[in-house]
C-alpha cells in the first residue's frame, strides 16, 4: 500500500516567494496533519484536519501560512510570501481513528 | 499546553551496550507513543501503550508507560548500529499527538 506521499521532497527559492507543499494522505484515512521541524524546536504540530475540515489551527505561526484540504485525498500547505526563518522540513501525516499517524517523508524548504 | 520532556538528548555508545531514554511529563496523557526517524525519513511508529504500567516488548526494545501515566521509558538490549536514529516520544490527547524533543542515538560498531 502506498504510504502518505508528499512534494515536492525538496524546495528552494528566495524570500518573498509564495511556496506551496502537497500532501497525499493514505487512502482511507480521516486525519491529516501538518508538522515542522526544526533542530531549534523539534516537531511541531501546525495544523489539524479531520475529515477534511480544519479542527485546530492553533500551531500555524502567523497569517502568512494557510492549510485547505479540497478532499479526502488531497491537502496544500502555502506560505505567502516565504521568509528565511521558515526554512525547515515539513512533514504531513495521515491516521485513522487508531491515532497511530503515519508520516510522509518530508519536504526540506529552504528560503534564501 | 501539555509538555513532554525527552533525556538525555543525545546518546553516542557502543554496540552491545544496553541504554534507557526517559520521556517525562506533568501532564496526564490518554496514550503514549513512540516513534523511530532515520534521516531523510519521517518518524515510524514503533509502539502505543495505554495502559498506566504497561510493558510492550518489541525484539531488544522495552517500552514502559508509568502507573500515573505521565511518563514513560524506553530501553535498548544490546544496541546495534541500526537501531542509530532519532527516539521520539508522543503523548496522545484526543487525535491529537504532542511530541517531545527526541533523543539522538547513535550506535557505534
Amino acid at each position: 500500500d502506498a504510504g502518505v506521499i508528499q512534494s515536492p521532497r525538496h524546495e528552494v527559492t528566495e524570500m518573498g516567494q509564495e511556496v506551496t507543499l502537497r500532501c497525499k494522505p493514505i487512502s482511507g484515512h480521516n486525519s491529516l496533519f501538518w508538522y515542522r521541524q526544526t533542530m531549534m524546536r523539534g516537531l511541531e504540530l501546525l495544523i489539524y484536519f479531520n475529515n477534511n475540515v480544519p479542527i485546530d489551527d492553533s500551531g500555524m505561526p502567523e497569517d502568512r501560512f494557510s492549510a485547505k484540504m479540497p478532499n479526502a485525498s488531497f491537502s496544500t500547505l502555502k506560505i505567502q510570501p516565504s521568509e528565511p526563518r521558515d526554512s525547515a522540513v515539513y512533514f504531513c501525516a495521515s491516521s485513522r481513528r487508531t491515532r497511530a499517524q503515519h508520516f510522509g517523508d518530508g519536504t526540506r524548504l529552504s528560503i534564501l | 499546553t501539555q509538555l513532554l520532556e525527552q533525556s538525555p538528548q543525545f546518546l553516542s555508545i557502543q554496540e552491545g551496550e544496553n541504554l534507557t531514554v526517559y520521556c517525562n511529563s506533568s501532564s496526564v496523557f490518554s496514550s503514549l507513543q513512540w516513534y523511530r526517524q532515520e534521516p531523510g525519513e519521517g518518524p515510524v511508529l514503533l509502539v502505543t501503550v495505554v495502559t498506566g504500567g504497561e510493558v510492550k516488548k518489541l525484539k531488544r526494545l522495552t517500552f514502559q508507560f508509568g502507573d500515573a501515566r505521565k511518563d514513560s521509558s524506553l530501553h535498548i538490549t544490546a544496541a546495534q548500529p541500526g537501531d542509530t536514529g532519532l527516539y521520539l516520544c508522543a503523548g496522545g490527547a484526543g487525535n491529537m499527538l504532542t511530541f517531545g524533543g527526541g533523543t539522538r542515538l547513535m550506535v557505534k560498531p
